[in-house]
Formats: C-alpha cells, structure tokens, sequence
C-alpha cells in the first residue's frame, strides 16, 4: 500500500465550477497534510496546510481532513483556467526519519 | 519564504560523468532534503542533508551514487554520480524552517538529462 495515494486524473471542470481532490493516506498516526501546487515546468508551490479534523479555508481554497478515514481532501471554488495544474498531496512523517511523502498528483484541467 | 536558488537549472551530461548539484538559501533552515522527480512522476526523497554530518538517505538511494554535502545552515549539494539515462530527472531541493519545519519550500529544480 501506498503512504499517500491519489487519483492521477485528469480531473476535468468548467470554469465555474467547484473541483474536488481527494487523498489517503496510511499511516494513522500522522498530523500534518498539505497541498501543493504544480505547473507544467515548474516546481511545487505550497497552497494549504491543515492538522485538525475539520475544514480550514483560505480563498477560494478549502482543505477537509478526516483522520479517522485517513482522508484529505481540497476543494477549489469558482475553479479558473488558470488553477490548471497538478495537485500534490502530502503528508508529514513524524516518527523516524522525518520527511515529507508525496501521493503522485492529481491534474486538474479547468475548461474554459 | 526563504529565496532557494538552485544551480545548474538544467544540464544535459554524458554517461558515466558527474554533476553536482547546488543549494543556496538566502536564510537559516533547520531541514534541508533532496527530490526526485522523474517524468510525469510524484517527488520521490532521495534523502535529508543533515548539516555537519552525513545524510541520511531513504531506500534505494546510496552514498556512493548520491553524494550530499551540507557544511552549513544555508548550503547543500548534491551529485549525482556515474550517471546513467536512468538518472534523467528534475532534482529539487526543499527547505524547511525551525518551528515550521514540516512545511516545505522548493527551490527552482534541476532538469538533468543524461545521454
């Protein structure tokens, strides 16, 4: 099993509309989850952090955590053309060697 | 953010050749790492530079091939030794701060193809 798995997509969405990613992750003593933000060429850029149970908001960004299901999720509102990217979850390895794991991405494509 | 600048931003090299990899952050981080990341592929860790002493390195990743320095709080490099076409990769360096240290920043990557 993998520590931190996505759907590589292409998750695809009208301008407009609300995109959804979703994201596992294995180890369940983990506490710190992010999304980062990907463009063609570029390298990742940091968008949300989250370490409780609930929803946490900043913009037209929503990062949603469920320990307990071991579940991360973000939402993208009013989703752009320009929010065109690959989308990485990542978690936190507390214990041992401490690094960050990364899921494989999902790319989103926003449709004009 | 701290500015990561990372050098060379792209190579193109030889089989059996050696390119290293620098790191220079424009302030004091507590954690350092090096990525991996092959085409069309997630950031894979290669390992964390520890600084004064040597790095620790995930599974499938050796000293011998992946060489890392890291002397101070603000530099790093990386080599990657005797390389192969199996090496061609974007190689990024992260950066973490004291207090914050599981939120990562990048630097700009190093596109490396080997022929």
């Amino acid at each position: 099993q993998k520590e931190v798995e996505q759907n590589s997509g292409p998750l695809s969405v009208p301008e407009g509309a609300i995109a959804s990613l979703n994201c596992t992750y294995s180890d369940r003593g983990s506490q710190s989850f992010f999304w980062y933000r990907q463009y063609s060429g570029k390298s990742p850029e940091l968008i949300m952090s989250i370490y409780s149970n609930g929803d946490k908001e900043d913009g037209r960004f929503t990062a949603q955590l469920n320990k307990a299901s071991q579940y991360v999720s973000l939402l993208i509102r009013d989703s752009q053309p320009s929010d065109s990217a690959t989308y990485l979850c990542a978690v936190w390895r507390d214990t041992g060697r401490r690094a960050l794991t990364f899921g494989s991405g999902t790319r989103l494509q926003v449709q004009p | 953010s701290a500015v990561i600048s990372q050098k060379p931003s792209r190579d193109i090299c030889q089989r059996g050749t050696s390119l290293t990899i620098q790191c220079q952050v424009d302030s004091q981080v507590t954690m350092m790492f090096w990525y991996r990341q092959q085409p069309g592929q997630s950031l894979t860790l290669i390992a964390t530079a520890n600084q004064g002493s040597e790095a620790t390195y995930e599974s499938g990743f050796v000293i011998d091939k992946f060489p890392i320095s890291r002397p101070n709080l603000t530099f790093s490099t990386l080599t990657v030794s005797n390389m192969s076409p199996e090496d061609s990769s974007i190689y990024l360096c992260s950066v973490g701060y004291r207090g914050q240290e599981e939120k990562l920043f990048f630097g700009s990557g190093t596109q490396l193809s080997v022929l």
